[in-house]
């Protein structure tokens, strides 16, 4: 069972432009909500991570967006850069049990 | 800090051999996590420790898959008799929050059961 749906698949974007990432969750119970990043041979790394008493995070040139009633949530990559370029995951998580979205593959285009 | 250390990086094995993949976790981290990585089935967890005690193994998929950690800084996960479609990046990650949260992940193990 997919808790956890994540779109697009893969994804090109412009230097300079806006990336946007979508994940959407069923269980109620998750109460953190984090992105990673992998880069092809590595392991995913933790990029920001949001709690659902709160609507947007922002580090950097990355948001989230959160919308409880909706169960969705959002990574906005402000002015994406071609070392952006990578797969990106969502997931969510209580407790121990985090669950990932399948991955968006990101490429920025020079 | 040298970050979570897996070893092998690269496994390539015939089917019915026995497969250990190790595992160092961050100094400090009381949480152990495995994850095995596929392009059918993303990221699953497989178990998790918690102070060197195993919490949740409900994902481990069969008898043929058992995980030890006889420290706080080193762990092993076991295939025996390994079959093809054990064929996977199987990584380690550890936190010190006692959850997922803050998960730090080793570069994987990419292994191969032809």
């Amino acid at each position: 069972q997919q808790q956890v749906k994540q779109s697009p698949q893969s994804l090109i974007v412009q230097k300079g432009g806006i990336s946007i990432i979508n994940c959407a969750y069923e269980n109620t119970a998750f109460d953190y909500f984090p992105w990673y990043q992998q880069f092809p041979g590595k392991g995913p790394a933790l990029l920001i991570a949001i709690r659902p008493d709160v609507s947007e995070k922002k580090e950097g040139r990355f948001t989230i967006s959160f919308n409880k009633s909706a169960k969705q949530f959002s990574l906005h990559i402000m002015d994406s850069q071609p070392g952006d370029s990578a797969t990106y995951f969502c997931a969510a998580s209580r407790s121990h049990d985090m669950r990932f979205g399948a991955g968006t593959r990101l490429t920025v285009k020079p | 800090d040298a970050g979570v250390i897996q070893s092998p990086r690269h496994e390539v094995t015939e089917m019915g051999q026995e497969v250990t993949l190790r595992c160092k976790p961050i100094s400090g981290h009381n949480s152990l996590f495995w994850y095995r990585q596929t392009m059918m089935r993303g990221l699953e967890l497989l178990i998790y420790f918690n102070n060197n005690v195993p919490i949740d193994d409900s994902g481990m998929p069969e008898d043929r898959f058992s995980a030890k950690m006889p420290n706080a800084s080193f762990s092993t996960l076991k295939i025996q008799p390994s079959e093809p479609r054990d064929s996977a990046v199987y990584f380690c990650a550890s936190s010190y929050a006692g959850t997922a949260e803050k998960l730090f992940f080793g570069s994987g193990t990419q292994l191969s059961v032809l």
